[in-house]
């Protein structure tokens, strides 16, 4: 069981070109969510997918941010026109989540460190 | 709108003592709550959690406790090791909702030999 894999783990890319974050969920997780952990912050929620389905996209950017969780293949995280300010840690995380049971455990991935120049 | 809130950035303990990481909430609706540590360079792991119809959770050297009248929670770490030198992450949730984690800002532990 690898766990969740992320790739790429280092990102170097200029301003106004695009970053794509790949991320695997742990084998029998069917529930992916994104976060974003800007320099000195906490984790902050970006969005959350199922399979070909963006369920709650609440906390991604209105512009340039997109996220894809196809029927086969990883989920990705593509940022159009980096800028600047999009320089953080993405993470990944899976789980199995049922609604009807406790508490939300979710396995992350080591992390996609994106540094726009 | 900082809903989980670590007023403390950073904690030194000595080998052996208690380490005590503090956490506040602002919303009610939260029925879970975990705490989660971080190692640089690696994804945060899941330590241990609580529901929020008990006031305390013990699992091995962890224990969390919760005071939901304070809407505080606490992490204790007893004895305190030089390998639980990281950053710890709390975070609530909400039963029904997505299961998305919302995170305080970390503290920063660091257990001196």
């Amino acid at each position: 069981n690898a766990g969740v894999m992320q790739n790429p783990r280092h990102l170097v890319r200029r301003r106004g070109q695009e970053a794509r974050l790949r991320c695997s969920p742990m084998k029998g997780h069917s529930h992916v969510y994104w976060y974003r952990q800007l320099p000195e912050e906490g984790l902050k929620f970006m969005v959350y997918l199922q399979k070909e389905n963006i369920i709650d996209e609440s906390g991604m950017p209105k512009e340039r941010f997109s996220a894809e969780f196809p029927k086969e293949g990883p989920s990705i995280l593509r940022i159009q026109q980096v800028v600047r300010g999009d320089s953080a840690a993405y993470f990944c995380a899976s789980s199995p989540y049922e609604q009807a049971s406790g508490a939300n455990v979710l396995t992350f991935g080591a992390g996609s460190r994106l540094t726009v120049l | 709108d900082q809903q989980v809130k670590q007023n403390s950035p950073s904690l030194s303990v000595q080998e052996g003592r208690i380490s005590i990481l503090n956490c506040d909430y602002t919303n009610s609706m939260f029925d879970y709550f975990l705490w989660y540590k971080k190692y640089p360079a690696e994804g945060p792991t899941f330590l241990i959690s609580i529901s929020s119809i008990k006031d305390k959770n013990e699992d091995g050297r962890f224990t969390v406790f919760l005071n939901k009248s304070a809407k505080h929670l606490s992490l204790h770490i007893v004895p305190s090791q030089p390998g639980d030198s990281a950053v710890y992450f709390c975070a609530a949730s909400i039963s029904g909702n997505t299961g998305k984690l919302i995170f305080g800002q970390g503290t920063t532990l660091q257990v001196k030999p």
